[in-house]
């Protein structure tokens, strides 16, 4: 089993839903949980940032993280052409030793 | 968030040559210095992890003679490719360490002819 699993998609949605992307792990040790978004042929840019279980909102996006499930998830409400892009989370102990998902291609149709 | 930059932005060199990447931590400074690789629709490969002041740490596969990383000062860290071959091509990114939460560079997009 890997450490990190994540549907590589690809997914496609129409403008304006609401995209769910989620992850799952099996370290019960991961404390820091984010989420990156990367546009092709560019870095990865950090989107959300989460420590421990709960939720967090920052505009259209909202992080959850569930540890006693082991579980992660992103979404984006009100998804527009530009969120098009490939999304990874990425979750670590203590703030060392990243491990990343592979990463869910996404496509917001217009 | 921070401010990593890497210069330069894209490369094309022919096989055999060496390529040096710079990255540069601006806003931070960064004891370690990750680097990854990342092939076409594949998640990010942590190649190796350098330490300001001493080695680099190398991941299983990774070829240390082959990937000199250099981590000069706290806001400058070098990987440099020798002898390129073309299965060499590829995105690579840093990211400085000794934070929460990572953030990376740019990226660098080697082609070896």
């Amino acid at each position: 089993q890997k450490e990190v699993e994540q549907d590589p998609g690809p997914l496609s949605v129409p403008e304006g839903a609401i995209v769910s992307l989620n992850c799952t792990y099996s370290n019960s040790a991961f404390q820091y949980f984010m989420w990156y978004r990367q546009y092709s042929r560019k870095g990865p840019e950090l989107l959300m940032y989460t420590y421990s279980s709960g939720n967090k909102e920052d505009g259209r996006f909202t992080a959850q993280v569930d540890k006693s499930s082991k579980y992660i998830s992103l979404f984006i409400r009100d998804s527009q052409p530009s969120d098009s892009a490939t999304y990874l989370c990425a979750m670590s102990v203590g703030g060392q030793n990243f491990v990343f998902g592979p990463g869910t291609r996404l496509s917001v149709l217009p | 968030g921070a401010v990593v930059s890497q210069h330069p932005s894209w490369v094309i060199c022919k096989s055999g040559t060496s390529v040096k990447i710079e990255c540069r931590s601006l806003d931070f400074q960064a004891t370690t210095m990750f680097w990854y690789r990342q092939f076409p629709k594949q998640s990010l490969m942590l190649m190796a992890t350098s330490n300001e002041g001493s080695k680099a740490t190398y991941e299983q596969g990774v070829e240390k003679d082959k990937f000199l990383i250099n981590h000069a000062s706290l806001t400058l860290s070098t990987l440099t490719v020798t002898s390129a071959h073309p299965e060499d091509s590829s995105f690579y990114i840093c990211s400085p360490g000794g934070r929460e939460t990572q953030y990376f560079g740019p990226g660098t997009r080697l082609l070896v002819l």
